[in-house]
């Protein structure tokens, strides 16, 4: 079954500092999608990459995709509060969307 | 607002009760997902109907069923209810638009047996 293998798990940062999350997925969809989740509320879109090489930036998120090494990466520049959060990637294939374990992203003041 | 509504928001029942939750897509959006989210498991995808139709089964329980009516309205039946099964449920459409395959989840209904 495909597999989507986010790291870290848990990341606790300090604001204005620089960080990637990583989400390496085992299939050859060129389809990657990146949600954010607050504690408690349901998934919001974030990004969507279609094709190699995609890169996507809102704010201070970035994310880009390279389907050659499976891997899509979700960059944040400048951490500020607002962004702690749950980060999840998904993977498109064959009709079903696949989702990493999450990130739970904390930052603090 | 993701134009996704679900309902009720909460639930609060006892095992081995049956219960339904209801999901509209946004308008336009023919396909309908439902995901279960629990703190062990994460989000596992159960089903996907799309049009009526089911298109696709994914973790789902035999003690689940779901189903699409014609004005694209789905419900996901969850019977026999066990402590387990206390959880978030998610329903999502999905784009037609730029974004292929983009989905858009509703607020959840939160699901607890006791």
């Amino acid at each position: 079954e495909l597999k989507v293998e986010q790291n870290p798990l848990f990341l606790s940062m300090q604001e204005g500092k620089n960080y990637t999350i990583y989400c390496n997925y085992s299939t050859t969809s060129d389809r990657l999608y990146w949600y954010r989740q607050d504690p408690g509320k349901s998934l919001e879109s974030l990004f969507v990459l279609l094709s190699n090489g995609a890169v996507k930036q809102e704010g201070r998120l970035m994310a880009s995709l390279d389907t050659k090494a499976r891997l899509s990466t979700l960059h944040i520049t400048a951490a500020v509060h607002d962004l702690s959060a749950t980060y999840f990637c998904a993977v498109w294939d064959f009709n079903k969307f696949y989702f990493g374990s999450g990130t739970k992203l904390n930052v603090k003041p | 607002d993701s134009g996704v509504t679900q309902t009720p928001k909460h639930l609060i029942t006892a095992t081995g009760q049956r219960v339904t939750l209801r999901c509209s897509p946004r308008s336009g959006d023919l396909s309908v997902y439902w995901y279960q989210q629990s703190l062990d498991q994460g989000l596992q995808f159960l089903i996907q109907y799309y049009n009526g139709e089911e298109r696709a089964k994914g973790n789902i329980l035999e003690r689940f069923s779901a189903q699409q009516f014609p004005d694209l309205h789905s419900e996901l039946n969850l019977s026999s209810l066990e402590l387990g099964d206390s959880a978030l449920y998610f329903c999502a459409s999905r784009s037609r638009g730029q974004a292929p395959n983009e989905q858009f989840f509703g607020p959840g209904t939160r699901l607890t047996v006791l």
